[in-house]
């Protein structure tokens, strides 16, 4: 079975400022895949990044980066210079063999 | 179409009513999902089709739960005799195949039960 966890509900940061988002995960399968996605309002669920669980070396989109520590299960989310269309729920998700599980999310605010 | 549709966007019904909710995914994606995203939770997987394969229907939460894809493309899930507990956000997605690929989801459909 697969389980994702975040523990953080909500998270604020500033405008221009660097936030990291945490998510840890837990799964059988040797082979598997995690993402970030974002929801902003719209409700639409949007990829941020993906991460290929046999590639030691982190993802990157732009200001988005993850921290992937295998080991420890452990797959967080950094937010760069942040802006305010960041502002969203951001959810993890670890994919299996075709079953993606997602965590509880995280709302992110972004101040001006 | 471009992306994945769901209609109705909103629906509202009284407790009892048998409501369907409808998901047109990308054309050519072979997979589809149904999520159920209640408030402050995250998104709790219903059912899945993959091609022409039976469905893997686990996440279903009742038997009053049922969801079908005709012709490999549009599906249709179906919540008969609503409860209150059914009221959230249904959210739909495909992706191209089940292999690492991401998910296009749609817009969702907010079930509100009276």
């Amino acid at each position: 079975a697969q389980t994702v966890t975040q523990s953080q509900p909500e998270m604020s940061v500033q405008e221009a400022e660097t936030v990291t988002l945490s998510c840890t995960y837990d799964t059988s399968e040797s082979d598997y895949y995690l993402f970030w996605y974002k929801q902003p309002p719209s409700r639409q669920m949007i990829l941020v990044i993906r991460q290929e669980a046999y590639k030691q070396q982190n993802a990157t989109e732009n200001r988005f980066s993850v921290n992937f520590q295998k080991a420890a299960k452990s797959f967080s989310l950094k937010i760069s210079d942040s802006q305010l269309g960041d502002a969203a729920m951001y959810f993890c998700a670890c994919l299996g063999t075709y079953k993606y599980i997602f965590g509880t999310g995280t709302r992110l605010k972004v101040l001006a | 179409g471009a992306g994945v549709s769901q209609s109705p966007s909103n629906k509202v019904t009284e407790k009892g009513k048998d409501v369907e909710l409808r998901c047109d995914p990308i054309s050519g994606h072979t997979a589809l999902y149904w999520y159920r995203q209640s408030l402050g939770q995250g998104l709790e997987f219903l059912i899945y089709f993959q091609g022409n394969s039976a469905p893997d229907k686990s996440g279903l939460p009742s038997d009053r739960f049922s969801a079908e894809r005709t012709g490999g493309s549009v599906s249709t899930l179906t919540i008969q005799r609503t409860q209150q507990e059914d009221s959230a956000v249904y959210l739909c997605a495909s992706s191209h195949s089940a292999g690492g690929e991401k998910l296009f989801f749609g817009s969702g459909t907010q079930l509100s039960v009276l």
